[in-house]
């Protein structure tokens, strides 16, 4: 069974118009869970680190959040520029391996 | 600047020969890792390092070696490569803190054909 699912796998968006990608873990404890940015022919870039449920990480136009199953990459009036696979990361605790989810490409239209 | 560096970058070879790909960090991070990517499977932990002579498995291990003897290098090892290893390899490192992971940064990657 995937311990990281994200949704959609693709998303396309007009410029300016907000939406949300979705992260769902099954590990039964989380010691961190990870956002990553990655553009094409590029390794991942990071964006965020979520520790507990409730938290949340803003930056520029891209805001995370966390729940106990899921957490959720809201874009705000998305760019051009924010076109990339954003990727999804979990850290179970007392384990010192990582597992990523597919990803969710996303396209902006201007 | 800081940075994580990997060669080659692109490599193609054949079945069973012995290869390498070096991958070395200048931010005297601990913390070191491989990992492949794979269309519809993501990124894969290959194996990972807490600190100098200290390795352990991650998720896909079969097929690979490591060795940790510097703090700045992490070479990963295909003794006899299969085309199944075909992928696209990244490297990656960050401080060890109380979340291993937190502020990982990653190199740009090495595309690997084996015929």
């Amino acid at each position: 069974e995937d311990q990281v699912t994200q949704s959609p796998e693709a998303l396309r968006l007009q410029e300016g118009e907000s939406s949300s990608l979705n992260c769902s873990y099954t590990v039964s404890g989380l010691r961190g869970l990870f956002w990553y940015r990655q553009d094409p022919g590029k390794g991942p870039e990071f964006l965020f680190t979520l520790y507990s449920a409730g938290e949340e990480k803003e930056k520029e136009r891209l805001k995370a959040t966390l729940t106990k199953k899921e957490s959720f990459l809201h874009i705000t009036a998305p760019k051009p520029e924010d076109s990339a696979t954003y990727l999804c990361a979990v850290q179970e605790a007392g384990a010192n391996n990582l597992f990523f989810g597919t990803g969710t490409r996303l396209t902006v239209i201007p | 600047e800081a940075q994580v560096t990997q060669n080659p970058r692109y490599l193609i070879t054949v079945t069973g020969k012995k290869l390498t790909v070096t991958c070395s960090q200048n931010m005297n991070h601990e913390y070191m890792s491989w990992y492949r990517q794979d269309p519809g499977l993501g990124l894969r932990q290959i194996y990972y390092s807490m600190n100098v002579e200290v390795t352990d498995k991650g998720d896909v291990p079969e097929g690979y070696k490591v060795s940790r003897k510097e703090k700045r290098n992490f070479p990963l090892i295909l003794e006899s490569p299969s085309p199944n290893q075909t992928s696209l390899y990244f490297c990656a490192s960050s401080q060890t803190a109380f979340v291993l992971y937190n502020e990982q940064f990653f190199g740009p990657g090495t595309r690997l054909t084996v015929l």
